[in-house]
């Protein structure tokens, strides 16, 4: 079946850091991949998505490429800011269903 | 544009009492999605409705029922409410076409506790 595995967190970098979130799947066929970022009291909102293996989602300094030969999607920042602070979700649609799969979720917190 | 939207935002019941929790959508999908988030248990998916007058059970249906009243709206429905219903519920929706993935909107949630 299909299923997400993401870094166990909570994650505390300072301002400028480097961060990754490591994101791993299990699918049949072709997925989609993406990452998703929860701030405090909020729903979910896209970051960045990934339709076919080798691409690579982009959004607001945020990177992942989708590597279909390690099945994995991490996520990564150069220099991450105290506004990144977030819930970090990896989750991947299966195109023949219609159902979306999370990960568990990653807690960043970015400290000045 | 509002998107997604859910009602209410915070709700309080009692063991035993019922309650619907409503969204809408602005976006024309046609799917839509009930999850609830639990603490370390990322989002379960509840139910789904791939299109308007059709809905499928998700991973954790038990104790809950859906309507998909129209192509805007889909509800949630706990007839008898538990303590383990205690979780935040999302709802969202996508515009799915088999063979191709788009990705999904979500509500702002409703926080709920059964006591």
């Amino acid at each position: 079946g299909n299923s997400v595995t993401q870094m166990e967190g909570p994650v505390t970098l300072s301002e400028e850091a480097f961060l990754t979130i490591n994101c791993t799947y299990t699918a049949t066929g072709y997925p989609s991949l993406f990452w998703y970022v929860q701030y405090p009291g909020e729903g979910l909102q896209l970051l960045l998505k990934a339709t076919k293996a080798d691409d690579k989602g982009s959004n607001k300094g945020f990177e992942a490429t989708y590597r279909k030969e390690t099945t994995s999607f991490h996520l990564e920042k150069g220099s991450v800011q105290v506004s990144d602070s977030a819930v970090y979700f990896c989750a991947l649609s299966d195109r023949d269903g219609n159902q979306f799969y999370f990960g568990t979720g990653t807690s960043l917190t970015v400290i000045p | 544009n509002a998107g997604v939207t859910q009602t209410p935002k915070f709700q309080v019941l009692k063991t035993g009492q019922s309650m619907t929790l409503q969204c809408a959508q602005d976006m024309n999908h046609n799917s839509m999605y009930w999850y609830r988030q639990d603490p370390g248990m990322g989002l379960r998916l509840i139910y789904y409705s791939a299109s308007e007058g059709t809905t499928d059970k998700g991973e954790v249906p038990n104790g809950y029922n859906v309507s998909r009243l129209n192509k805007r709206e889909f509800s949630l429905r706990l007839e008898s409410a538990a303590p383990s219903q205690t979780s935040v519920y999302f709802c969202a929706s996508s515009e799915f076409n088999r063979g191709n993935s788009y990705e999904q909107y979500f509500g702002p949630g409703t926080r709920l506790t059964v006591t």
